[in-house]
């Protein structure tokens, strides 16, 4: 079974900084996705950015990037520039990508604050 | 392009009880999969459906069940509710199963058991 732990429960960022959410995962299979999701306050769930774990480039969707460490099986998201509409909560998420299903795995969540 | 659509978005039911959820998905979609989010547990998977055929399920006992139409339309059914049950419950949507991976979600249903 797969697992993601997500350590910060709430995070603070000033408006324009960059802010760094941290993200682990425990899983025996090699190829997988990994995805960060948002879900602001009105609660629709947004996919922010997805990366397969056969690729070595971490990906990047404009102010959003991550840093993928596959041995250290560790999944971080930066925000670059950080908005107001970026307050929300971010949940890190695994899927097997053997075509077993579409079944996300979540982590706890964390809280993103962005003050003004 | 309209969205997942659940319905319906608030509902108030007491212990002992059954509820259906509705989910649409966004068209051309096939796949249609749930999860429950509680404050306690967080976000988990209840099951999955393609082409009217139940792909996955989560561990969540029987009381839980689901269906999906030939319209790719998607109901999921509890049963002799419990206080517990109170969640958010997510529809998300995705054309395939187990190949892109990305899923779309609806804005939920607010389950409240009295």
């Amino acid at each position: 079974a797969q697992t993601v732990t997500q350590s910060q429960p709430e995070m603070s960022v000033q408006e324009a900084e960059t802010v760094t959410l941290s993200c682990t995962y425990d899983t025996s299979e090699s190829n997988y996705y990994l995805f960060w999701y948002k879900q602001p306050p009105s609660r629709q769930m947004i996919l922010v950015i997805r990366q397969e774990a056969y690729k070595q480039q971490n990906a990047t969707e404009n102010r959003f990037s991550v840093n993928f460490q596959k041995a250290a099986k560790s999944f971080s998201l930066k925000i670059s520039d950080s908005q107001l509409g970026d307050t929300a909560m971010y949940f890190c998420a695994f899927m097997l990508s053997n075509n077993a299903g579409n079944m996300l795995t979540f982590g706890g969540g964390t809280r993103l604050m962005v003050k003004p | 392009k309209a969205g997942v659509t659940q319905t319906p978005r608030y509902l108030i039911k007491t212990r002992g009880q059954q509820v259906t959820l509705s989910c649409s998905p966004i068209s051309g979609h096939r796949s249609v999969s749930w999860y429950q989010q509680t404050p306690g547990q967080g976000l988990q998977f209840l099951f999955e459906y393609f082409s009217e055929t139940q792909r996955n399920k989560g561990n969540f006992p029987g009381r839980f069940s689901g269906r999906q139409f030939s319209n790719s339309r998607s109901e999921m059914n509890v049963s002799t509710l419990e206080l517990g049950d109170s969640a958010l419950y997510l529809c998300a949507s995705s054309f395939s199963s187990g190949v892109t991976g990305e899923l779309f979600f609806g804005e939920g249903s607010r389950l409240t058991v009295l």
